[in-house]
């Protein structure tokens, strides 16, 4: 049963065009949100978090949104930049657990030059 | 800061071997460290969570024997892949966080395991 889902395996976009990544939960029990961006033989890379008492959080070219009652969060990037191209993960997570996440299953992002 | 390490990067070993990854918090007290394993263009599942000085709680369908984990101090978590088998070839990933401080984990930079 996954929970978190991430329906697009892979996406491209053109170098300055805005990238959107989405990302659909099922646990209502979720309450934070984050997003990692990976590269191949790597670990996650921290890029941006989302606590369920917000409904948008903005860092620099990355917004994340998060819509509850459709259990939905998305991932902007402003402008796209080619060093960008890497798969996305979001995760969820539940504050008054163990802090565990739970992945998406990812989407590879390749930005165009 | 909140940097993680894991060693090794990567290990080639023989079916029925036993291979020992180690996750170190290198600037801070980790009180949780949480072990993933991903295969090739999938998630990272988690496999489980270790807290300093007791048990693993290990996800369902993770074998307690095959994967021990020991989190013997605030720094330091090790895997131990018992009796491992090609199937166990993957890329195991650990991340540490430290609750006080937030929710964030941080991710070492993962294991390539290949059981031959």
């Amino acid at each position: 049963d996954q929970q978190v889902k991430q329906n697009s395996p892979s996406l491209s976009v053109q170098e300055g065009r805005i990238s959107i990544l989405n990302c659909d939960y099922t646990n209502s029990m979720f309450d934070y949100f984050l997003w990692y961006k990976k590269y191949p033989a790597e670990g996650p890379t921290f890029l941006i978090s989302i606590s369920s008492i917000k409904d948008k959080n903005e860092d620099g070219r990355f917004t994340v949104f998060l819509n509850k009652s459709a259990k939905h969060l998305s991932l902007h990037i402003v402008p796209s930049q080619p060093g960008d191209s890497a798969v996305y993960f979001c995760a969820a997570s539940e504050t008054s657990g163990t802090y565990k996440y739970i992945f998406g299953t990812g989407t590879r992002l390749k930005v165009l030059a | 800061g909140a940097v993680v390490s894991q060693h090794p990067s990567r290990v080639i070993c023989k079916s029925g071997t036993s291979v020992k990854i180690e996750c170190r918090s290198l600037d801070f007290q980790a009180t949780t460290m949480f072990w993933y394993r991903q295969f090739p263009k999938q998630s990272l599942m988690l496999m489980a969570t270790s807290n300093e000085g007791s048990k693993a709680t290990y996800e369902q369908g993770v074998e307690k024997d095959k994967f021990l984990i020991n989190h013997a101090s605030l720094t330091l978590s090790t895997l131990t892949v018992t009796s491992a088998h090609p199937e166990d070839s993957s890329f195991y990933i650990c991340s540490a966080t430290w609750a006080p401080g937030g929710h964030e984990q941080f991710f070492g930079p993962g294991t390539r395991l290949t059981v031959l």
